[in-house]
């Protein structure tokens, strides 16, 4: 199956930095999402993103399906933003999402 | 426009018992699919249905099953409660429309199982 990778596993910003993640996949993919969970163990959906660049406010995203890797871009970044981030995939052989390990981020105030 | 339901909150079982868990996907999604976030394993996948069908299923054993019923919901039995399969149980919904064009996951707020 498609394996995913996901960099740093840690990430410690003071408010109002920037930042990237980063995550890595092994074979090509139908499907890519964003998502990022918060302290109650909600999944919020961030980004549907297979390929191509998007933006929602202080977030960004840009995967390049072809190399194989997506970046999420965090900006102005507010202790909200705390939580963790995972990246998933799903490839031709059907929808089941392949969750990366995740980067886990603190926003100090 | 509601989001995925799911039910109970919480749930605290004895070892052996069985548990079920409920999901109402969002309207309109034909797709469920049920995830496991065990403490240190991260979000592996269990189940996917699709118009009442079982699609696939992730690497568990036989007493994880489940069903979906014609009106898109979903339940998820775990026989034989063990003390690991204590855990945060996610379901989410999607339309689908073939494995050439996967479409996006929208995922409940989960159930969270403790095995005493």
């Amino acid at each position: 199956g498609i394996q995913v990778e996901q960099s740093p596993p840690d990430l410690i910003l003071q408010e109002g930095a920037n930042s990237t993640l980063r995550c890595n996949f092994s074979d090509s993919v139908n499907n890519l999402q964003w998502f990022h969970q918060n302290p109650w163990g909600q999944l919020i959906n961030l980004f549907y993103i297979p390929s191509g660049t998007k933006q929602n406010g202080r977030l960004s995203a840009t995967t390049v399906a072809t190399e194989r890797y997506s970046l999420l871009y965090i900006s102005s970044s507010q202790t909200t933003d705390s939580g963790v981030y995972f990246c998933a995939v799903a490839g031709d052989a059907g929808n089941m999402l392949t969750f990366g390990g995740g980067t886990r981020l603190m926003v100090k105030p | 426009e509601a989001g995925v339901t799911q039910s109970p909150t919480h749930l605290i079982k004895t070892r052996g018992q069985q548990a079920t868990l409920r999901c109402s996907p969002i309207s309109g999604h034909t797709s469920v699919y049920w995830y496991q976030q065990a403490l240190g394993l991260g979000l592996q996948f269990l189940l996917w249905y699709d118009e009442g069908e079982e699609r696939n299923r992730g690497n568990f054993p036989p007493r994880f099953s489940g069903r979906q019923f014609p009106n898109y919901s979903s339940e998820l039995n775990v026989n034989a409660l063990e003390l690991e399969d204590s855990a945060l149980y996610l379901c989410a919904s999607s339309s689908w429309t073939g494995t050439d064009s996967n479409q996006p996951q929208h995922f409940g707020d989960g159930t969270r199982l403790s095995i005493l």
